[in-house]
This record gives C-alpha cells, structure tokens and sequence, in this order.
C-alpha cells in the first residue's frame, strides 16, 4: 500500500541554520511527490513537486528537495532558515490510478524556529 | 484569484448533534476533495469529486457522513450524527483536473470539535 512517513514530529532550528526535513514514501510505480506547508489556521500551500526529471526540485520560497529513487527518499531543504519559515510541513505521494487522483500525506513534521 | 473558500472556520457540537460544513472551490475547478486532518496527522482523503459526480469516496464513513456536489460547484460535507472521533479539521480542496500536473488548492479548514 502507498504510505508516506516523515519521521520527525518536531524540529527546532535557529534561524539562519540550514533545514532537511526527511520524508520517505512507499509506492509501488514511478511516485510523484509534493511538499506542502500549513501554518497556523491557513490551509496548506504547495512548496514544489516531483514528476519526473531532474531529481532536484525548486520551490517556492527558498525551498528545495531531492528525489533519491535508491533511499526512496524525498528531502526538504533549505541553506538558511527565517522565522516566518515556521510551521507544519507534510510530504504527500500522488496515487493516480484508473479514476483516482489524489494525495496520500504523512503525518508532518512541526518546525520552529529559534531567534 | 480567489482561494478556496470554506465556512465556518470552526464549529463546536455535542456528539450525536449533526453538522455541515460548506465549500466553494476556485473558479473552473473541476476537481473538488474533502479531506479530515485529525490533531498530529495528514490530511486523509474522504471524498472527490469530478464536476457533481463522485470519484471515490472508499475512505468516507457512509453510515454517518455524506457530501454533496450538485451543481458541480460549491459542495457541503455532512456529519450525522457526530462522535467524538470526529473532532478534526476538514479541509477542502479544488484543481483543475486529476491528473498528477493539476495542483491542489486547499482552503483554510474548518475545524470541528466535538464534545
């Protein structure tokens, strides 16, 4: 079965360190992956995707992520983190089959940010 | 360009009472999806939509939830009657399509509680 699994609940970071938030997933074909951001009361916002390509993905806001097929790996990170970067992260795999299309999620990982 | 609306943002009941929480997606989305977000989770998917007509919905409890999609626009998610185990956030979300390039917009969540 699909499943996505970030296995950091919670990450405290000074701000201006560098940040890699892990996520590994469980899929059976080629996965196509997305990073989403939610913070406080807002709903979630798309940071960058994975297809296909490259395995090295910019997004939004700084934010970068590789794709390592052999570690069935898709890593968040950024070389220097700010305050506003606070909030609850989710990797999610897409699951596009016959008529479906949609998101399976971990469960996030919470970063802080210290000043 | 409008986000995803959804109201009301929160909502406190008594288990057994029912509930509804109302979405309107962005404008030409097709795709329309109601996930529940449960406190130190992802959001899981509980139902989708492709105009007014279900996609699946193999992961929404039938025998006390429901949604609707009528006109293939806004869309309403029914509890009825609530347990306990149904305090979450309810997250709406819309694309374009459902293939894997159409992103998913989220709206900000509703948030129940049940008492």
């Amino acid at each position: 079965a699909q499943s996505v699994t970030q296995p950091d609940i919670h990450i405290t970071v000074s701000e201006g360190a560098s940040l890699e938030l892990r996520c590994n997933y469980s899929y059976g074909a080629t996965p196509y992956l997305f990073w989403y951001v939610q913070s406080p009361g807002q709903g979630l916002q798309l940071l960058l995707k994975y297809f296909s390509g490259d395995t090295l993905v910019q997004g939004i806001k700084g934010f970068e992520a590789e794709f390592k097929r052999s570690q069935s790996s898709f890593n968040l990170r950024k070389p220097s983190v700010h305050w506003s970067d606070a909030a609850e992260y989710f990797c999610a795999v897409g699951h596009y089959g016959g008529s479906q299309g949609n998101l399976i999620f971990g469960k996030g990982t919470k970063l802080s940010v210290k000043p | 360009e409008a986000g995803v609306a959804q109201s009301p943002r929160y909502k406190i009941i008594e288990k057994r009472q029912s509930v509804a929480f109302w979405c309107n997606p962005i404008s030409g989305h097709a795709t329309l999806y109601w996930y529940q977000q449960i406190l130190g989770q992802g959001p899981k998917l509980l139902i989708q939509f492709q105009n007014n007509g279900v996609v699946d919905d193999s992961q929404l409890p039938k025998d006390r939830f429901s949604a609707e999609r009528l006109k293939g626009v806004d869309s309403t998610l029914k509890i009825q009657p609530a347990k306990l185990e149904d305090s979450a956030v309810y997250l709406c979300a819309s694309s374009f399509g459902r293939s894997r390039t159409d992103t998913q917009y989220f709206g900000p969540g509703t948030r129940l509680t049940v008492l």
